[in-house]
């Protein structure tokens, strides 16, 4: 009964490394997000996918890349770190039935970029 | 103004208080959800309503689609419920297939013993 699986929990980057945050969830769910959370901020969506081969922008897509290969996983690509980057993320999926939207969310990634 | 304002922005009560958070958003809107966000960062869904209200244990929920307000009240308060909670709500107008998100900042709940 894993749900949303997120790695890793904690990192620390220098101004300029990349790397990828991993998101797979087991649910089936079609749809999944990005989010970031900023101190004293509401999540912002950062991208969002409807399915596997499908994704899109969200809010803040700038510095950030994702793929959507399969139904299960949905990583997230940081290029060229910048201290802005600085948060937590937060991946979630749902159901695309709309009568079953409850949102389930990975546990978070705390990244620090110094 | 952001679309989404919760109020109060920290509140602190003694264990056995009844608690109130509120929610108030400017957006017409298809669903709330209410959220808590644990200490150690973990978020979990509580409720997703478009009308009435809902109960859970000790939570109950209500929502105003007229007031474009909703609130969330914790019953008999107990430290354990020591979390901040996030209100949420899915705009009529959204981008996208996929119904985003808006968020509020959040509620941080301290319960004292």
């Amino acid at each position: 009964n894993a749900g949303v699986t997120q790695t890793p929990k904690f990192r620390i980057l220098k101004i300029g490394q990349s790397m990828t945050l991993q998101c797979t969830q087991d649910m089936n769910h079609n749809y999944m997000y990005w989010y970031r959370q900023d101190p004293g901020m509401g999540l912002k969506l950062i991208y969002y996918s409807v399915g596997a081969g499908i994704t899109d922008k969200g809010e803040v897509p700038n510095g950030y890349n994702v793929s959507r290969s399969t139904t299960e996983d949905f990583p997230l690509r940081l290029e060229l770190a910048a201290p802005s980057q600085t948060s937590v993320y937060f991946c979630a999926s749902r159901n695309r039935d709309l009568a079953l939207e409850g949102y389930t969310f990975g546990s978070g990634t705390r990244l620090t970029v110094v | 103004k952001n679309e989404v304002e919760q109020s109060p922005q920290n509140l602190t009560a003694q264990e056995g208080e009844f608690i109130t958070i509120n929610c108030s958003y400017s957006v017409g809107i298809s669903a709330l959800h209410w959220l808590q966000q644990h200490p150690g960062g973990g978020i979990v869904s509580l409720f997703m309503l478009s009308s009435g209200k809902k109960k859970h244990g000790r939570l109950i929920a209500t929502i105003n689609i007229q007031e474009k307000h909703s609130s969330l009240h914790i019953t008999a308060s107990h430290p354990r419920d020591s979390a901040v909670y996030i209100c949420a709500v899915r705009s009529l107008i959204s981008s996208g297939s996929a119904r985003q998100l808006t968020f509020g900042s959040g509620t941080q709940l301290t319960v004292l013993p």
